[in-house]
């Protein structure tokens, strides 16, 4: 399996437009994980989807965040719009269903919005 | 509340010498525990994870953790550093919630090895 994969690596966009962040998991996991990491606040887990659905999304930061799994293997995070402050770089994770099951993560996409 | 905590943000050690990297934690019922290091520029890298049995865990990199149930801590340890370890080391506990478990992790811990 070559992991998780994140597109794009790296994306510049102006502010007031809109961003697409995609994932796809490890084949085979039922959990799926947003987190967004910078200096300041370190890495903070948006929202978790389980079986596709989301389970958990208090951690999004507004109305401008919203996240859809589809099918199993895909997920966005799209952000609109866009602002200079959700500069950061964003991680999907994927893991199995149970507690002991450690998360894979994704090689991240560093966001910066000017 | 289930949490994880890492007392120190920064760790500074010489090459050769052994390493500790602090970790406490708080959770209801079992404690499933994890270790996961970042290099620069890449995603977080699962290291070791402590499930149940021998309070010694071995991972990676010749990295091993100590689970202690009275501290309620997980430290992660290495006996010789190398530069190379040079990263942040973030823990993370595995939390039951709403019916659902997800990861929970700590705010990390930047290891600097010196040679």
């Amino acid at each position: 399996d070559a992991g998780v994969i994140q597109s794009p690596r790296h994306e510049v966009t102006e502010m007031g437009q809109e961003v697409t962040l995609r994932c796809k998991p490890i084949s085979g996991h039922n959990s799926l994980f947003w987190y967004r990491q910078t200096m300041m606040r370190g890495l903070e887990l948006l929202i978790y989807f389980n079986n596709n659905v989301p389970i958990d999304d208090s951690g999004m930061p507004e109305d401008r965040f919203s996240a859809k799994m589809p099918n199993a293997s895909f997920s966005t995070l799209k952000i609109q719009p866009s602002e200079p402050r959700d500069s950061a770089v964003y991680f999907c994770a994927s893991s199995g269903d149970t507690m002991n099951t450690e998360a894979f993560f994704g090689q991240g996409t560093r966001l910066t919005v000017v | 509340a289930q949490s994880v905590a890492q007392p120190e943000d920064q760790v500074n050690v010489a090459e050769g010498n052994p390493l500790t990297v602090k970790c406490t934690y708080s959770v209801s019922g079992n404690p499933y525990l994890f270790w996961y290091v970042q290099y620069p520029n890449r995603g977080l890298q699962f290291l070791l994870k402590y499930i149940t049995g021998d309070n010694l865990v071995k991972g990676s990199y010749g990295f091993e953790a100590e689970f202690n149930k009275s501290q309620t801590s997980f430290h992660l340890k290495k006996p010789s550093a190398l530069v190379s370890d040079s990263a942040l080391y973030f823990c993370a506990v595995s939390a039951f919630s709403g019916g659902y478990n997800k990861l929970i992790f700590g705010a990390g811990t930047r290891l600097a090895v010196h040679p």
